[in-house]
């Protein structure tokens, strides 16, 4: 079964460190989104890209988080300088063009102290 | 100490019997919708999904029905097991035009299988 993969599961950071979770996406889904899941807020969407391009990235703050894909195998999340209000699990999902369901990786758990 | 957060709806159900979860969407332009299951160190997982321009689907066990004139969606599982025990979530596709745009998740339905 194809399926996303996110690295790492697990990631404990102090405040202030810079943070960057991996997604390589199913091969041949040209669209990729990156979530994020809080118990205060449940899931939020924070960015995603078609072929590679930022689509929307508006759920972002701006300031500190950065989203990319250098190739079409891999995306990454960025968090510079990370802070506790981080703290959640970010999931990434990817699928193809047209109305068809995401695919969710298993998620990257962000603790920050 | 008492977690503050989002306070799911819950669901409990006996195994054997049938369970309906019910979701409301936000969006009338709305033109996708997909129900998806998530159990505990998982990403969600796709169960089933339905385009506006049905008002029903089953799958295996699974019936999603879709009631564009109140944005109400809802998801039925026959014969609910142990297993079926997760948080479900619904998501519709703000984007329109028949392309994979923003999916948007509700909140979420913990639904509790009793054996």
């Amino acid at each position: 079964d194809a399926r996303v993969t996110q690295t790492p599961r697990h990631k404990v950071t102090e405040m202030g460190q810079e943070v960057t979770m991996r997604c390589q996406p199913i091969l041949g889904h040209n669209t990729v989104f990156w979530y994020r899941q809080t118990m205060m807020q449940g899931l939020e969407l924070l960015a995603y890209f078609r072929n590679r391009a930022p689509l929307d990235d508006s759920g972002m703050p701006k300031d500190r988080f950065s989203a990319e894909m250098p190739d079409a195998t891999l995306a990454t999340l960025k968090i510079q300088p990370s802070e506790p209000r981080d703290s959640a699990v970010y999931f990434c999902a990817s699928g193809p063009v047209g109305n068809s369901p995401l695919h969710f990786g298993n998620g990257t758990r962000l603790t920050v102290t | 100490g008492e977690s503050v957060g989002l306070h799911l709806p819950t669901l409990s159900v006996q195994e054997g019997d049938n369970s309906i979860i019910n979701c409301a969407y936000s969006n009338s332009a709305s033109d996708y919708f997909i129900w998806y299951k998530q159990e505990s160190g998982k990403g969600p997982q796709f169960i089933i999904d339905i385009r506006s321009n049905m008002d029903k689907r089953q799958g295996q066990r699974v019936t999603v029905l879709l009631n564009k004139t109140v944005k109400h969606l809802s998801l039925q599982i026959a014969a609910t097991q142990p297993g079926d025990s997760a948080v479900y979530f619904c998501a519709e596709n703000m984007g329109g035009s028949g392309n994979t745009g923003k999916l948007i998740f509700g909140q979420g339905t913990t639904l509790q299988v009793k054996p």
